[in-house]
């Protein structure tokens, strides 16, 4: 079946630092790739998305490229501020399975510390 | 705007107690989820509806029950039957990829 996994948090960054959250997938066909992002006791919100291979989405700094040969979607940024800090979810929609259902990753807490 | 409304933010229930979380969207989306949050579990699905009047278990339906009479309105209850309720509930609606999640009910059993 289908799964991501993503690097365990938490992760504890000091601001203006590099960001690296892991993620890589498991599933047939070619996935659409997602990362969210939750802040505190809110839902979540779609931060970027890459839907073929070598695709780069990127949103508010914030990037990821789809590697189809590594089977991965690792979220980067140059350099974290304190209003960053969040739970980061990676996440994958496999067309033809007759729904668009998400399936996620456990979550990865960052906080960024001033 | 369009949106989609999860009510309470907060709730209390009794142990054996059943308890509803309401969800409500206006983006005219056919299909709505509800999920399951707990901490370092990421999102676990309960149940899921495509279209008004038929919805599918997913992952973790035991103790969960849904309804989907109106293309609006997708609440969830759950039952006693539930053997561990307490968690962060999170529903959502989608076209096709796009999803909008709402913003969450904190269910406490006391």
């Amino acid at each position: 079946g289908n799964s991501v996994t993503q690097m365990e948090g938490p992760v504890t960054l000091s601001e203006e630092a590099f960001l690296t959250i892991n993620c890589t997938y498991t599933a047939t066909g070619y996935p659409s790739l997602f990362w969210y992002v939750q802040y505190p006791g809110e839902g979540l919100q779609l931060l970027l998305k890459a839907t073929k291979a070598d695709d780069k989405g990127s949103n508010k700094g914030f990037e990821a490229t789809y590697r189809k040969e590594t089977t991965s979607f690792h979220l980067e940024k140059g350099s974290v501020q304190v209003s960053d800090s969040a739970v980061y979810f990676c996440a994958l929609i496999r067309p033809g399975a007759g729904s668009y259902q998400l399936t996620f990753g456990k979550g990865t807490k960052l906080s960024v510390i001033p | 705007d369009g949106g989609i409304t999860q009510s309470p933010k907060y709730l209390f229930r009794k142990e054996g107690q059943n308890v509803t979380l309401s969800c409500e969207q206006n983006l005219n989306h056919d299909a709505m989820y509800w999920y399951r949050q707990d901490p370092g579990q990421g999102l676990r699905l309960i149940y899921y509806s495509q279209i008004v009047n038929d919805f599918q278990k997913g992952d973790i339906a035991e103790g969960y029950s849904v309804s989907r009479e109106k293309k609006e309105s997708f609440p969830l209850t759950v039952t006693s039957a539930q053997k561990n309720p307490t968690a962060f509930y999170l529903c959502a609606s989608s076209i096709a990829e796009s999803y909008t999640f709402g913003s969450g009910t904190r269910l406490t059993v006391v």
